[in-house]
């Protein structure tokens, strides 16, 4: 079944370390996205990008970095510059480019101990 | 600025009764989309239905029904004779050819809970 798949579903890290979200896609979809939600405040984007080895800062980059060397994959590396990763990151892909309805995977709850 | 408001935060309701979910949205654009998902506590965002901005007409699918007010930048969401299942967080959102491609843009949620 085509989808998104993002791994691992619960992620501990500790204060200082960088750690990498994987979100794969086998929907042949062009873009793909990265949100990140708390608690009462929605989703914010953290980065997207349209095309392969091509990605755009979102509204909340700062402390993130992401690659997009294939199509099917856009990991998300939360460095030890983000001050609160604690947090509930969605992966999401859409066809494009025009403005259909993104695919979101189950998630990833990242903790910080 | 936030473009996607959707002012209730919690809502309960009993099994059966009718309930509103209130969306409104800020946008200079003329071409632009509006969405409608769901979250149930596994997490994952579900797909309940994407309107352009030139089509007001109204959507009913099942117990869902939609509707789009360009007037009052308006897009509400009504879940008729309420079930047990339908208790998730529901969130309203917004794309636009903006600086972001065609992210979406979130409101806040509205976390439904639907008592037996």
């Amino acid at each position: 079944d085509g989808g998104i798949t993002q791994s691992p579903k619960y992620l501990f890290r500790k204060e200082g370390q960088n750690v990498t979200l994987s979100c794969e896609q086998n929907l042949n979809h062009d873009a793909m996205y990265w949100y990140r939600q708390d608690p009462g405040q929605g989703l914010r984007l953290i980065y997207y990008s349209q095309i392969v080895n091509d990605f755009q800062k979102g509204d909340i980059a700062e402390g993130y970095s992401v690659s997009r060397e294939k199509k099917e994959s856009f990991p998300l590396t939360v460095t030890s510059a983000q001050k609160n990763p604690t947090a509930f990151y969605l992966c999401a892909s859409t066809w494009g480019p025009v403005n259909t309805e993104a695919f979101f995977g189950q998630g990833t709850r990242l903790t910080v101990v | 600025a936030q473009k996607v408001t959707q002012a209730q935060t919690e809502i309960s309701v009993v099994e059966k009764e009718d309930v509103t979910l209130d969306c409104v949205y800020e946008t200079r654009d003329t071409t632009y989309y509006l969405f409608w998902y769901k979250q149930p506590p596994s997490g994952e965002l579900v797909f309940l239905i994407r309107r352009n901005s030139f089509d007001e007409q109204n959507e009913i699918s099942g117990r869902y029904s939609w509707n789009f007010q360009k007037s009052t930048s308006s897009f509400n969401f009504t879940i008729t004779a309420s079930q047990v299942v339908d208790s998730a967080v529901y969130f309203c959102a917004l794309s636009e050819n903006s600086n972001s491609g065609y992210a979406l843009n979130f409101g806040k949620g509205t976390s439904l809970l639907v008592t037996p």
